[in-house]
């Protein structure tokens, strides 16, 4: 039972380049959700997906794209890199609007934008 | 929107309490969680309220007052690896939008 599941673990890029950020989960979760973590910013959401088909934009979408792909898959697209966006990624789960049912979080991808 | 406020930074003795207290502001309000990370790692859940009152896992409790807009986890017998960052974070109930705070490094002396 994997939970969530990222991919890459760590990536750099050159502004200007683009890249997809791969998140799965096999908890059969309705809901998923991107964040972004900067020192002394907390967990900041930048898009999520109540359910199949449908994703709405969080706090810092600027820059973002999303697709969710399937129940399990839920990906993340920079167009064109910028070094702000350089973070550390977290893509995470839940079942939609269930009492007590948390966020399950991959481990993570950190991204360096130069 | 929503908005979370907490500590930046808390500092207890080792096999003594602590309290990190969040205030909220949000349209539609779900529920009150927190998530315990350490560094380099991914968060994990440790504890919700989506009712007034205090709930307890282990050493572990978290306390909620909605008419507040107030929410605090205790953590009792702190132990050197409860060294981490504490986030809050509400979820909302129209559209099941999960918002985290700025979190609160707590900080173990021996």
């Amino acid at each position: 039972n994997a939970g969530v599941t990222q991919t890459p673990k760590f990536q750099v890029l050159k502004t200007g380049q683009s890249m997809t950020l791969q998140c799965a989960q096999d908890m059969n979760h309705n809901s998923m959700y991107w964040y972004r973590q900067d020192p002394g910013m907390g967990l900041r959401l930048i898009y999520y997906s109540a359910s199949e088909g449908t994703t709405d934009k969080g706090e810092v979408p600027n820059g973002y794209n999303v697709s969710r792909l399937n129940k399990r898959e839920f990906s993340l697209r920079l167009e064109s890199a910028a070094p702000s966006q350089t973070s550390v990624y977290f893509c995470a789960s839940s079942e939609v609007r269930a009492y007590n049912s948390p966020l399950h979080f991959g481990n993570g991808t950190r991204l360096t934008v130069t | 929107g929503q908005s979370l406020e907490q500590p930046s930074e808390v500092t207890a003795v080792e096999g003594a309490i602590v309290q990190i207290n969040c205030t909220y502001q949000t349209s539609g309000f779900y529920g009150l969680s927190w998530y315990q990370q350490h560094d380099g790692g991914a968060p994990t859940f440790l504890s919700y309220n989506a009712l007034d009152g205090l709930e307890e896992t282990g050493r572990f409790s978290s306390f909620l007052s909605r008419s507040d807009s107030y929410g605090y986890l205790l953590l009792q017998e702190l132990q050197m690896k409860d060294s981490a960052s504490y986030f809050c974070a509400v979820r909302d109930n129209r559209d099941d939008k999960i918002i985290f705070g700025k979190g609160t490094r707590l900080h173990i002396l021996p």
